[in-house]
């Protein structure tokens, strides 16, 4: 039940593309589900993140999808850029709880 | 300080030798994180430290790993009889109580 499922494993996508990562939970408990952006070399750095009391949230090309019923949230690459690329984890937590994270997703976006 | 801090960023050590890892956390943020992160895989959780509570030691994969958190700041992770397959980086992250992750840039373990 603290698992969270992510997919693609990879993806690779053209420049201008649209890059679509899903992930999705169990536990109905979690209320904070943030995605994290790694670049090699580098630690994860927080992207963007949502609450389940809103659908969706957007933040300049990346957007997050949240749907409540189904467990499920993604996040949405617009006009996907070679910079884009790197290895992107969803995660889930409650409060007081550490962060479950997804087993990541690795981008590829070809110019 | 701006961000969150390790040392070293990198450590070669002998099989059977121990190695400690330090995290300088964010200012203010009142929970500590170590996670474990091998070569193109995932984030593995090995414990979690938050305010004055009892560490969630529950990722800890064996008991020649150990942790502590000093003054509520400084986290030292200290893995004892170091074994090859300990070769991984070593992530720290901070956060406020309810809030999103910063992680450091990690340590990266090699075990000869």
């Amino acid at each position: 039940q603290q698992q969270v499922k992510q997919s693609p494993q990879s993806l690779i996508v053209q420049k201008g593309g649209i890059s679509i990562i899903n992930c999705a939970y169990e536990n109905t408990a979690f209320d904070y589900f943030p995605w994290y952006q790694q670049f090699p070399g580098k630690g994860p750095a927080l992207l963007i993140a949502i609450r389940p009391d809103v659908s969706e949230k957007k933040e300049g090309r990346f957007t997050i999808s949240f749907n409540k019923s189904a467990k499920q949230f993604s996040l949405h690459i617009m006009d996907s850029q070679p910079g884009d690329s790197a290895t992107y984890f969803c995660a889930a937590t409650a409060y007081g709880q550490n962060f479950v994270f997804g087993p990541g997703t690795r981008l590829s976006v070809l110019p | 300080g701006a961000g969150v801090s390790q040392s070293p960023s990198n450590k070669v050590t002998e099989k059977g030798k121990d190695v400690e890892l330090r995290c300088d956390p964010i200012s203010g943020h009142t929970a500590l994180y170590w996670y474990r992160q091998s070569l193109g895989q995932g984030l593995e959780f090995l414990i979690y430290f938050q305010g004055n509570s009892a560490p969630d030691k529950s990722g800890l994969p064996s008991d020649r790993f150990s942790a502590e958190r000093t003054g509520g700041s400084v986290s030292t992770l200290t893995i004892q009889r170091t074994q090859q397959e300990d070769s991984a980086v070593y992530l720290c992250a901070s956060s406020p109580t309810h809030g999103g992750y910063t992680f450091g840039s990690g340590t990266r373990l090699t075990v000869v």
